[in-house]
């Protein structure tokens, strides 16, 4: 299916474990985004990618990771969890100007 | 600074109501305005873009730049619209790159 998908859509893991979030978009976009959802605080960016193997800093990339050595790949990963990153955390494409989101992915950090 | 502010958390309103949700800005320059729509659980979704001037399922929005605000209308609300709303900023030439606001969650009663 075209579009942009990630993986897992459910995790649970445990405070100190690394985890990676996948995210693979099928349109080619050269920019992609990592956000999360937290209540109150609507959507925050994390860290974005403006083509392959160029990244850079959001909002609040404390704690994360990620690479981008494919255009249409783009992991994300918590490399020692805390529960503080219990969320749902959506990845994006853009090519135009607006941003095309994947289904989400709700992690829980026990 | 760049920010989106929606001083709403809550609006409910009975079906068939006129619907204002309200968006501010804070942006030096001149920015791309949208608003996405979430649907329980689901990916956010684009509803409407400033420049593109639409009505999408009966929503508008139009942007002030005087008052700094883009808030989204609907003349008739119905139960689907019922559904977390995001107003959002890309800054020029970033890619797509949104920022958002806390979000507004609309809640339509029969």
């Amino acid at each position: 299916d075209a579009g942009i998908t990630q993986s897992p859509r459910y995790k649970i893991t445990e405070t100190g474990r690394q985890v990676t979030l996948m995210c693979h978009q099928t349109w080619s976009h050269s920019y992609m985004f990592w956000y999360r959802q937290d209540l109150g605080h609507g959507l925050r960016l994390i860290y974005y990618s403006a083509a392959a193997d160029i990244t850079d800093k959001g909002e609040v990339p404390d704690g994360y990771v990620v690479s981008r050595s494919k255009t249409e790949n783009f992991p994300l990963t918590l490399e020692s969890a805390t529960r503080s990153q219990t969320s749902v955390y959506f990845c994006a494409s853009s090519k135009t100007g607006w941003a095309f989101f994947g289904q989400g992915t709700r992690l829980t950090v026990v | 600074a760049q920010r989106v502010t929606q001083p709403e958390k809550l609006l409910s309103v009975f079906k068939g109501a006129p619907v204002e949700l309200k968006c501010n800005y804070s942006y030096s320059g001149s920015p791309e305005l949208f608003w996405y729509v979430q649907y329980s659980r689901q990916r956010l979704q684009l509803l409407l873009r400033h420049i593109s001037r639409e009505s999408i399922k009966g929503f508008t929005a139009d942007l002030n730049k005087g008052e700094t605000s883009f808030h989204l209308k609907k003349p008739f609300a119905q139960e689907e619209d019922s559904a977390m709303y995001y107003c959002a900023l890309s800054p020029y030439n970033q890619g797509g790159k949104l920022i958002f606001g806390q979000g507004t969650e609309l809640s339509v009663k029969p």
